[in-house]
């Protein structure tokens, strides 16, 4: 049961490279979402989307995009990387929006 | 809008003593309402939840209640182990928005 899958663990790019975080679920949920997380800043939600085909923006959706083709999976791309997007970064689902939200085990991002 | 406020860490206590995490919400419905708990290097995990007006949650001996007369819903623990140690996020979800709304996380250290 592999629950809310990321990849990678970690990453290291340089200021404007672009790239994709990647999260995929097997558990049918709707609901799925992007968090970054920052010292002292609790998490932060960047996009959301409640099923295939729909997505929205969170708090700090500025330099990130998403994508939801398929129920199981909702790529995060950056795509311009910037130094203040160095963060952790989450991704999780739920079947609602009002359910408890399952975590990946999160992605270190550092843009150099 | 909507947010959660929890109370400034860190929290510091001995082993076996008393534990209380503050959490008040504002929200535009009728929210349900969550504390999850995160590991060192791990994604957070759900640890209880509510989701109605004096619904108590409760898990691996730590309790909250749902009160709404007071926007609240502390975590309380009545004898804290070393292996409690860990950050703890207070969260509101539903209501009139689509969106989970975390607090800014309260690291607890238990010294044995």
């Amino acid at each position: 049961n592999a629950g809310v899958t990321q990849t990678p663990k970690f990453q290291v790019l340089k200021t404007g490279q672009s790239m994709t975080l990647q999260c995929a679920q097997d558990m049918n949920h709707e609901y799925m979402s992007w968090y970054r997380q920052d010292p002292g800043m609790g998490l932060r939600l960047i996009h959301y989307s409640v099923g295939a085909g729909i997505t929205d923006q969170g708090e700090v959706p500025n330099g990130y995009n998403v994508s939801r083709s398929t129920t199981e999976d909702f790529p995060l791309r950056l795509l311009s990387a910037a130094p203040s997007q160095t963060s952790v970064y989450f991704c999780a689902s739920s079947y609602t929006d009002n359910q408890p939200q399952h975590f990946g085990d999160g992605t270190r991002l550092s843009i150099l | 809008g909507d947010s959660v406020t929890q109370m400034e860490g860190p929290v510091t206590l001995s082993e076996e003593a008393f534990l209380t995490i503050n959490c008040t919400y504002t929200a535009t419905g009728y929210p349900s309402l969550f504390w999850y708990v995160q590991y060192p290097g791990e994604g957070l995990q759900l640890l209880l939840k509510a989701t109605k007006a004096d619904d108590k949650g409760s898990n691996k001996g730590f309790e909250a209640t749902y009160r709404k007369e007071t926007t609240s819903f502390h975590l309380e623990k009545g004898s804290v182990q070393v292996s409690d140690s860990a950050v703890y996020f207070c969260a509101s979800a539903g209501g009139n928005f689509n969106k989970f709304y975390f607090g800014s996380g309260t690291k607890l250290n238990v010294k044995p």
